[in-house]
């Protein structure tokens, strides 16, 4: 069964440094999207992104995150310079259509010291 | 705003108990609901959804959850839980058609801890 699948499982980095998380959707949906989840809290959205924009994001996707589907099966989230509350797990979702299921990934651990 | 509410946080059973989860949803328009788990050290997996047709949604490992739509409501139950069901459990709700690739707002979740 396909599935969706994220690296790496487990990224630390310090504070102030750039990273790349990497999904790999199911490979004919067109929506994707990314969620994290703070240890001990609920997942909330981040951004969704279909037809090479970005759809919608939320008010946690400032100017430090930024998405791209560099080559039509990767979906990346880079965050620019991260900050100690951006220690989460990250997790990318893909869908066939708006109104379809969304599958989730295994997730990213982020742990940023 | 939608949002989603989940009005236990920790829900302590026995094995063999029966087991109703409560979930709230705001607005009144179209939706589709879900049920997700997330066991300790795990990423999450969906229980059961529900998109249309029957309310009453059958899903994996015995659980079912009916959507009362006069209610908002979407509660998830199984008739009798076990040690391996301890986990957190997360209702979930999309709005579709509210943006071009609609996000799914999930609820704070509820704690299920089992006593064998």
């Amino acid at each position: 069964e396909p599935e969706v699948t994220q690296t790496p499982s487990h990224q630390v980095t310090q504070m102030g440094q750039e990273v790349i998380l990497r999904c790999v959707p199911i490979s004919n949906h067109l929506y994707f999207y990314w969620y994290r989840q703070i240890l001990g809290q609920k997942v909330e959205f981040l951004v969704s992104f279909y037809n090479n924009e970005i759809s919608e994001k939320s008010e946690i996707f400032d100017d430090q995150f930024s998405v791209e589907r560099p080559d039509g099966s990767n979906f990346t989230l880079k965050i620019r310079s991260t900050k100690l509350e951006d220690s989460a797990m990250y997790f990318c979702a893909s869908a066939q259509g708006d109104a379809n299921e969304q599958f989730f990934g295994p997730g990213t651990r982020l742990t940023v010291l | 705003a939608q949002s989603v509410s989940q009005h236990n946080h920790h829900v302590i059973l026995s094995e063999a108990a029966s087991l109703e989860l409560g979930c709230n949803y705001s607005y009144g328009g179209t939706v589709n609901l879900f049920w997700y788990v997330q066991y300790p050290g795990q990423h999450l997996q969906l229980l059961l959804k529900y998109f249309s047709g029957d309310p009453l949604v059958k899903g994996i490992k015995g659980f079912e959850a009916e959507f009362i739509k006069s209610k908002f409501s979407f509660n998830l139950r199984k008739p009798s839980v076990q040690w391996s069901d301890t986990a957190e459990y997360f209702c979930a709700v999309n709005y579709p058609g509210y943006s071009s690739a609609s996000k799914i707002i999930f609820g704070s979740g509820t704690r299920l801890s089992i006593r064998p």
